[in-house]
């Protein structure tokens, strides 16, 4: 099983253009996230999706769109990109986000470069 | 403070040397807690869950301390391959908010 996968794997942006991030899993998870890692920041959650056809805002969403496509995919949307953005950015599923604290499984990451 | 702090370390440790590190949280309603390993230039992963009766996976032991809100992961007979970043994580509370620590970077030498 391939999990969760991302792509790209790397981007390089001018400020002001707008990509897409895809996540796909195959895991049958109902819940995805959508996260970035900055250097002494740890990971910060930016949307999740606990289950098909809905989503919120985590901690820093301000810049940033998603969808949940279907049950497998959940996708970021940055709109007018900032150099601020310049991140690694993960997707994540887990089976659930409420019940029986089930683990997040992640992508292997999206480095992506604002210029 | 922090909701989810860790030392950053490094911990530099000798192969075979035993090493632990403790993660503090903040929220008394958490309810979940991991540690995940993280590798550099890559991807977190489940290292373990940590359950309140303490948990050992072969040389990885997880302790959970609620009274004073903190976690920990014990090492033995440590590997070079064990040298990576290791990601306290803590769930409840809200959306059942999952929040991770900045890591503690462990360095295994030979």
């Amino acid at each position: 099983n391939a999990g969760v996968t991302q792509t790209p794997k790397f981007q390089v942006l001018k400020t002001g253009q707008s990509m897409t991030l895809q996540c796909a899993q195959d895991m049958n998870h109902n819940s995805m996230y959508w996260y970035r890692q900055d250097p002494g920041m740890g990971l910060r959650l930016i949307y999740y999706s606990a289950s098909e056809g809905t989503t919120d805002k985590g901690e820093v969403p301000n810049g940033y769109n998603v969808s949940r496509l279907n049950k497998r995919e959940f996708s970021l949307r940055l709109e007018s990109a900032a150099p601020s953005q310049t991140s690694v950015y993960f997707c994540a599923s887990s089976a659930n986000t409420v019940t029986q604290g089930q683990p997040q499984h992640f992508g292997d990451g999206t480095r992506l470069s604002i210029l | 403070r922090k909701e989810v702090e860790q030392d950053p370390g490094p911990f530099n440790v000798p192969e075979g040397a035993t090493v632990a590190f403790n993660c503090t949280y903040s929220n008394s309603a958490s309810q979940s807690f991991f540690w995940y390993r993280q590798d550099c230039r890559k991807e977190p992963k489940l290292l373990m869950s940590v359950y309140s009766s303490g948990n050992e996976d072969g040389r990885f032991t997880a302790q959970l301390n609620r009274a004073s809100q903190y976690i920990s992961l014990l090492i033995r007979d440590s590997k070079l391959s064990d040298s990576a970043t290791y990601l306290c994580v803590v769930k409840g509370g809200g959306y059942q908010k999952v929040t991770f620590g900045t890591g503690t970077k462990l360095q295994v030498i030979p």
